[in-house]
C-alpha cells in the first residue's frame, strides 16, 4: 500500500455536516477505486475512476455520496449531511491501468469517518 | 452478481497450521486475491491466483479451482503476529471490480 496517500486519516464530523475524503493515487496511475468497510465486516466496491471520468459508481448509495476524480489533484469522495451509518473506515485503491492482476492494485491507509 | 462465502472466525494454536476456505460464484473471472488486514490498518497484498493449483510464497500458499469455484489460503507455523483478518476477493473479468468476501478473523493463540 505504498504511495496511495489518503487523507485525512481519522475525521469526525456530527450528523447533517458534509465529510470530504481524499485520495492521491500512487504515481503513475490514473484508476482510483473507493471501498467502504463497516465494523466488523469486509470490504464494500463503492466507485471506479479514472481521471474526470466515473467508470462505475453501482455501489455507491443513491443520495448524499458524490466522487469526483479531476484532471489535476486528488481524487474525493464526498459525503454530505452525515448520519452515524456513514461511520466506516474508507479505502482508496489505485492501478496503472484498465487490467489489474496481482499486485499491481495498492490500497492506501484508509479514511476512519466517525459521526458523532 | 458475486457471492463469495468465507468463515467468520477461525482459532489456531502458535506453530500450528490453518487453512481458511473461500467460495464464489461469478459470471465471468479473472482472478482470485488474498488480502491480510490488522485491525485498524490497510489490507495488504498477500497473494493472486488466476490460474488453477497451488501459489506457495513463504509460510503462505494459496490455492485455486476455477471448476469448483473454491479458493483456499494456507498459513504455515502460525506466529502471533499472523492473528488478523483475512479477506478473499475476486475480480471479474470486465469492470475492473474487486469484490471481497466478509473476511475471516484468526485468533492465534500461545
Amino acid at each position: 500500500n505504498a504511495g496511495v496517500m489518503q487523507n485525512p486519516r481519522h475525521l469526525v464530523r456530527r450528523r447533517g455536516q458534509e465529510a470530504r475524503l481524499r485520495c492521491s493515487p500512487m504515481k503513475g496511475h490514473s484508476h482510483v477505486y473507493w471501498y467502504r468497510q463497516l465494523p466488523e465486516e469486509g470490504l464494500k466496491f463503492m466507485v471506479y475512476l479514472q481521471k474526470e471520468n466515473i467508470i462505475d459508481e453501482s455501489g455507491m448509495p443513491k443520495e448524499r455520496f458524490s466522487a469526483e476524480f479531476p484532471k489535476e489533484g486528488p481524487s474525493i469522495l464526498r459525503i454530505q449531511q452525515v448520519v452515524r451509518g456513514d461511520s466506516a473506515a474508507y479505502f482508496c485503491a489505485s492501478s496503472p491501468s484498465s487490467s489489474f492482476s496481482g499486485n499491481t492494485i495498492y490500497f492506501g491507509e484508509g479514511s476512519w469517518l466517525t459521526v458523532v | 452478481g458475486q457471492n463469495i462465502d468465507q468463515p467468520t472466525e477461525m482459532t489456531a494454536t502458535e506453530g500450528a497450521i490453518v487453512q481458511i476456505n473461500c467460495t464464489y460464484q461469478t459470471s465471468g473471472f479473472n482472478g482470485l486475491f488474498w488480502y491480510q488486514q490488522h485491525a485498524g490498518e490497510a489490507p495488504t497484498f498477500l497473494s493472486y491466483n488466476v490460474l488453477d493449483g497451488l501459489e506457495e510464497k513463504g509460510r503462505f500458499s494459496s490455492f485455486l479451482s476455477r471448476s469448483k469455484g473454491y479458493s483456499y489460503l494456507l498459513l504455515k507455523e502460525l506466529q502471533m503476529k499472523d492473528s488478523a483478518s483475512y479477506l478473499c476477493a475476486v475480480l471479474k473479468a470486465a469492470g475492473n471490480k474487486l469484490t471481497f468476501g466478509g473476511g475471516t478473523r484468526v485468533l492465534v493463540k500461545p
